[in-house]
């Protein structure tokens, strides 16, 4: 069945520490996109991914970083810089990439079953 | 800046009645997602509404969007227990030129449905 699986379910973070959070998807869709939820609040987008070797910081990007060197992955990094990294980290990915008009494609973007980062 | 609004942000209510959840945006879009939430899951897409006027229907729910005055609404017919959950709506980024540039939510509509 295709999806997108996301990689650990609960990570812990202690001080000063780096953490990787995975995010695979064979659904063959060229965007992806890392979004982080706060208890109580929306989904706030924190970078994004039209084509492979590109991306772009969405609204929240300072202390975070990704990279996406094929089309199935999209790694997001938590860095030190991340003051305050609890929340629940999710990956989402949906078809149109760049310079692919969508048109009238009724496709959603479809979402992992997410990661909850804490602080250690 | 695009901004999305829900209102009301947390609904109790009792089964077998109706109600409507409201979604406001701030700048033209033509493409709004509802998305259904369960405790500690991930998002489930529910509808995708397209272009103005455009209605969906799934079981007791039903959805609408109004492109001229920026709203959509999440209409709940005859609630049942197993539609509580937190219920978001998002909004297409306009300025994307028909690329994929990430969603801006609402904070989420948490509704309660008691027997």
């Amino acid at each position: 069945d295709g999806g997108i699986t996301q990689s650990p379910k609960y990570l812990f973070r202690k001080e000063g520490q780096n953490v990787t959070l995975s995010c695979e998807q064979n659904l063959n869709h060229d965007a992806m996109y890392w979004y982080r939820q706060d208890p109580g609040q929306g989904l706030r987008l924190i970078y994004y991914s039209q084509i492979v070797n590109d991306f772009q910081k969405g609204d929240i990007a300072e202390g975070y970083s990704v990279s996406r060197e094929k089309k199935e992955s999209f790694p997001l990094t938590v860095t030190s810089a991340q003051k305050n990294p609890t929340a629940f980290y999710l990956c989402a990915s949906s078809v149109g990439g760049q310079n692919t008009y969508r048109g009238n494609s009724n496709q959603p973007q479809h979402f992992g079953d997410g990661t909850r980062l804490s602080i250690l | 800046e695009l901004k999305v609004e829900q209102n009301p942000l947390f609904l109790s209510m009792q089964e077998g009645k109706n109600y409507t959840i409201y979604c406001n945006y701030s700048t033209t879009s033509d493409r709004l997602y509802w998305y259904r939430q369960d405790p500690g899951k991930s998002l489930e897409s529910l509808f995708v509404l397209l272009s103005n006027g455009a209605v969906k229907q799934e079981g007791r729910l039903m959805a609408s969007l109004d492109t001229k005055a920026r709203l959509s609404t999440l209409h709940i017919t005859a609630a049942v227990h197993d539609l509580s959950a937190t219920y978001f709506c998002a909004v297409d980024n306009p300025y994307s030129g028909g690329g994929a540039d990430g969603l801006t939510f609402g904070k989420g509509t948490h509704l309660i449905i008691q027997p």
